[in-house]
């Protein structure tokens, strides 16, 4: 069973369209994250909710807009893609908001922008 | 930002070698972790260290903690070629998310 699973895997979208990620976790944990990775393998958080409670929203343009309908899920909308948006991103989950069991990441969803 | 830097940014050793890779920080944290990227893939938690702690043993990794130098290495002992990964370092605020470096690549020659 995977513990945290995101799809699509790929995605590859022409500038403008408006794209979703799904991300799912079946650990039971409180707290979900999107991350960003870009072609340097900078991992950036964008979001975080705490049982569908955002928490942390960093400086992401409003285009991104997370959806949390349950604990369990954590959605990623895109509106009016570009090509600067290209990068693979990550869900991730732990067990509450201290984090001090580690993240549970996702397999991640790379997005091609054309 | 508070994110920890890795170093080296590339790292190539033989199997049967040892491994070691260090990570700087910023300011105060409450704790560290160390995690591990396969190409393609999620990252794999791999150790946490606590401010309070200054070396944690998981199988062949060892990880210390010098927060008077704000740094932490991690030694991967008797490699293998399945090590073969980015390494990256995660480090936080108190109470705040993570914030990971840019990390280490390690590749392992057989």
């Amino acid at each position: 069973d995977t513990a945290v699973s995101q799809t699509p895997k790929y995605l590859v979208t022409q500038m403008g369209n408006d794209k979703s990620i799904k991300c799912e976790q079946n650990l039971g944990h409180d707290t979900m994250y999107w991350y960003k990775q870009d072609s340097k393998k900078f991992l950036k958080i964008m979001f975080s909710y705490n049982n569908k409670e955002l928490i942390i929203n960093e400086t992401v343009p409003n285009r991104f807009s997370p959806k949390s309908p349950d604990k369990a899920h954590l959605n990623l909308h895109i509106n009016s893609l570009e090509l600067g948006d290209s990068a693979v991103y990550f869900c991730a989950s732990s067990q509450d908001r201290s984090q001090a069991g580690g993240y549970t990441f996702g397999s991640g969803t790379r997005l091609t922008v054309v | 930002s508070q994110q920890g830097e890795e170093d080296p940014q590339a790292l190539s050793i033989q199997e049967g070698e040892n491994a070691t890779m260090n990570c700087s920080y910023k300011t105060s944290i409450n704790n560290l972790q160390w995690y591990r990227q396969n190409s393609g893939r999620g990252l794999v938690h791999l150790i946490l260290i606590r401010s309070n702690e200054r070396e944690k043993h998981s199988g062949r990794l060892r990880v210390t903690l010098d927060t008077s130098k704000k740094s932490s290495s991690l030694l991967i002992t008797a490699s293998r070629a399945a090590d073969t990964a980015s390494y990256f370092c995660a480090t936080d605020l108190f109470g705040n998310q993570f914030y990971f470096g840019t990390g280490t690549s390690l590749t392992v020659i057989p």
